[in-house]
């Protein structure tokens, strides 16, 4: 398996445009998550799913962000509008159950 | 309140030597324990795990660590630090008493000095 991708790595965006970002989990995997890393928060749990359903949204921001996870290969986390303070690292992780998750190799969002 | 504690945001050790990193969790019952690293640009990669059983697991690079009920610690430990082995550690819970979200610590940033 090639692990969690996510797609794309890089993106810059000017303020108020929409963002979309990509994940595929591992096949088999039944949690998907997605986090957000910045160096003044730290990892931050934005949303969680088990079996494509939606399980803790807690974390997400504002009504800005909205993730979907419409089957078991694919999520999608999307703002919009962006805003400059938005700019963080996005990771998807994905596990079987309560093991250890894998991640992927993030997507860095600048907003400016 | 449930939470997972590394006490300390960074450590420098020469290469070499002896390393330990820290971690406290507070928890009604313990919890599935992890520990992570990550190197820069890149994501989280597991290095071990402790669900039940024998309190000292190995990990992959060498790491290992050790849980103590006691002191609701999970250090990590690896005998001989190698440069290479300079990265953020996050230590991490998974509650087993429903919910099953992963709660990450702060981390600690590990810098290795020749």
């Amino acid at each position: 398996d090639a692990g969690v991708i996510q797609s794309p790595r890089h993106e810059v965006t000017e303020m108020g445009q929409e963002v979309t970002l990509r994940c595929k989990p591992i096949s088999g995997h039944d949690y998907l998550f997605w986090y957000r890393q910045t160096m003044m928060r730290g990892l931050e749990l934005l949303i969680y799913f088990n079996n494509n359903v939606p399980i803790d949204d807690s974390g997400m921001p504002e009504d800005r962000f909205s993730a979907k996870m419409p089957n078991a290969s694919f999520s999608t986390l999307k703002i919009q509008p962006s805003e400059p303070r938005d700019s963080a690292v996005y990771f998807c992780a994905s596990r079987i159950g309560s093991q250890g998750a894998f991640f992927g190799q993030g997507t860095r969002l600048t907003v400016v | 309140a449930q939470s997972v504690t590394q006490p300390d945001i960074h450590i420098t050790v020469s290469e070499g030597a002896s390393l330990e990193l820290r971690c406290n969790y507070s928890y009604g019952a313990t919890p599935y324990l992890f520990w992570y690293v990550q190197s820069p640009g890149q994501g989280l990669q597991l290095l071990l795990k402790y669900f039940s059983g024998d309190t000292l697991v190995q990990g992959i690079k060498g790491f290992e660590a050790e849980f103590k009920r006691s002191q609701s610690s999970f250090n990590l430990r690896k005998p001989s630090v190698h440069w290479s082995d300079a990265a953020e550690y996050f230590c991490a819970v998974v509650p087993n008493t429903g919910g099953f979200k992963t709660i990450f610590g702060a981390g600690t940033r590990l810098f290795v000095k020749a």
